[in-house]
């Protein structure tokens, strides 16, 4: 079975600094990766995923996560904060070959940036 | 281009009363229909999904069920709403291998 851990529920970081936003999963077979942000009130919106090949992936806005299978992790980063990249971020697991939609998503991270 | 509607965005219901939800999507053909639930403290869930016309496979157990009387429309309904109904109801589209996109919710409070 799969399943996706994201490290932190809460994560606070300053305008301009890094951000760094951990998941760990767990699959038996090659998995899709995916990278989702939801603002409040709203649907979810695709950042970025991994499927095949080169394992840095870069996505909207400025961020990019690398699949790293040793470690079975897809941590998403970004250099530096805006205010508006406060938002819900969940990452999620899929089967290869599957269908992208049938997600396993984690419980999500809360970015909060101040000024 | 490709959209998706849900409605109605927001939805009080007492406990007992039935629930459709309608989601529908254009500028597609065949996709893949999702409804996923987010609750609090349980995270996003996958409830059903549907890869084509009366073809509706449940992952969880509940007291909701859904139907797909079109090729691009998904009903989410209940006859009796429970409160543990309560949370944040998503459609979602793909095709083929694609990734899923998301409507904008619909937010369920049972009273």
């Amino acid at each position: 079975a799969q399943s996706v851990t994201q490290l932190g529920s809460h994560v606070s970081v300053s305008e301009g600094a890094l951000v760094l936003l951990r998941c760990n999963y767990s699959s038996s077979v090659p998995p899709y990766l995916f990278w989702y942000v939801q603002y409040p009130n709203q649907g979810l919106q695709l950042l970025l995923k991994y499927t095949t090949g080169a394992t840095l992936v870069k996505g909207i806005n400025g961020f990019e996560a690398e699949f790293k299978k040793s470690e079975t992790s897809f941590h998403l980063t970004k250099p530096s904060a805006h205010m508006s990249d406060a938002a819900e971020y969940f990452c999620a697991v899929s089967n290869y070959g599957g269908s992208q939609g049938n997600l396993i998503f984690g419980k999500g991270t809360k970015l909060s940036v101040k000024p | 281009s490709q959209t998706i509607h849900q409605w109605p965005a927001t939805l009080v219901q007492p406990v007992g009363s039935p629930l459709s939800l309608e989601c529908t999507v254009e500028g597609t053909s065949n996709p893949n229909l999702y409804w996923y639930r987010q609750a609090a403290g349980r995270g996003l869930q996958l409830l059903f999904y549907s890869v084509g016309i009366g073809q509706i496979s449940s992952e969880v157990p509940q007291n909701l069920s859904a139907s797909r009387p079109q090729d691009r429309q998904f009903i989410l309904s209940s006859k009796k709403l429970l409160l543990s109904d309560s949370g944040f109801y998503l459609c979602a589209w793909s095709v083929g291998t694609s990734e899923a996109f998301f409507g904008q919710g619909t937010r369920l409070t049972v009273v």
